[in-house]
């Protein structure tokens, strides 16, 4: 039972234009919401969060949007750069809890 | 301050010898999270730990894994008689409090069993 889902495996994208990373959840206990980026042979690093009590947060080029009667969050990035171009796992777990359950991750390349 | 470390980068092992995966948490973390990324797949959460103690272990297998946090030194995830499908990644994250929202993660170490 995949609790986090992100159902596009790979994207592809132009340098310049905006990126959307989609990811969906089912446990309705889930109020904090993580995306995390990963370069091949790394570890994951954090990039972004959001509590539910927002639907939305930004940081610089990143912008994590949360639909909680959906339960659906995105990932926008723009412009998007070719540095970019990493695994992005979206990941979420109870307020204050001490386990995330993570999606299997999306692909994303960006072309120059 | 360096991050969190995790030893070695790159294991290999045939069926049926044991594995010892190694992490040392980032100074002043006390909280070590263990994950399992099998090929094409996301990360599973595997095993919370405390200094000396388990805290959550529902994502480990209940045969052949045991994971330890010593009062001193690294944490260590064990898999005794490796199979091939434990062939996989796994990651180390450690974290000041309990909270896995604020947890780093390691370089990882890749398993592959032959």
């Amino acid at each position: 039972d995949q609790q986090v889902k992100q159902n596009s495996p790979s994207l592809s994208v132009q340098e310049g234009r905006i990126s959307i990373l989609n990811c969906d959840y089912t446990n309705s206990m889930f109020d904090y919401f993580l995306w995390y980026k990963k370069y091949p042979a790394e570890g994951p690093t954090f990039l972004i969060s959001i509590s539910s009590i927002k639907d939305k947060n930004e940081d610089g080029r990143f912008t994590v949007f949360l639909n909680k009667s959906a339960k659906h969050l995105s990932l926008h990035i723009v412009p998007s750069q070719p540095g970019d171009s990493a695994v992005y796992f979206c990941a979420s777990g109870p307020d204050a809890g001490n386990m995330l359950t993570f999606g299997g991750g999306t692909r994303l390349m960006v072309k120059p | 301050n360096a991050g969190v470390m995790q030893n070695p980068r790159h294991l290999v092992r045939r069926r049926g010898q044991e594995a010892r995966l190694r992490c040392s948490p980032m100074k002043g973390h006390s909280h070590v999270y263990w994950y399992r990324q099998l090929p094409e797949e996301g990360l599973k959460f595997m095993v919370y730990l405390q200094k000396e103690n388990i805290i959550d272990e529902s994502g480990m297998p209940k045969e052949r894994f045991s994971a330890e946090f010593p009062k001193e030194g690294p944490s260590i995830l064990r898999i005794q008689q490796v199979v091939r499908g434990d062939s996989a990644a796994y990651f180390c994250a450690s974290s000041p409090q309990g909270l896995n929202t604020e947890a780093f993660f390691g370089q990882g170490t890749r398993l592959t069993v032959v």
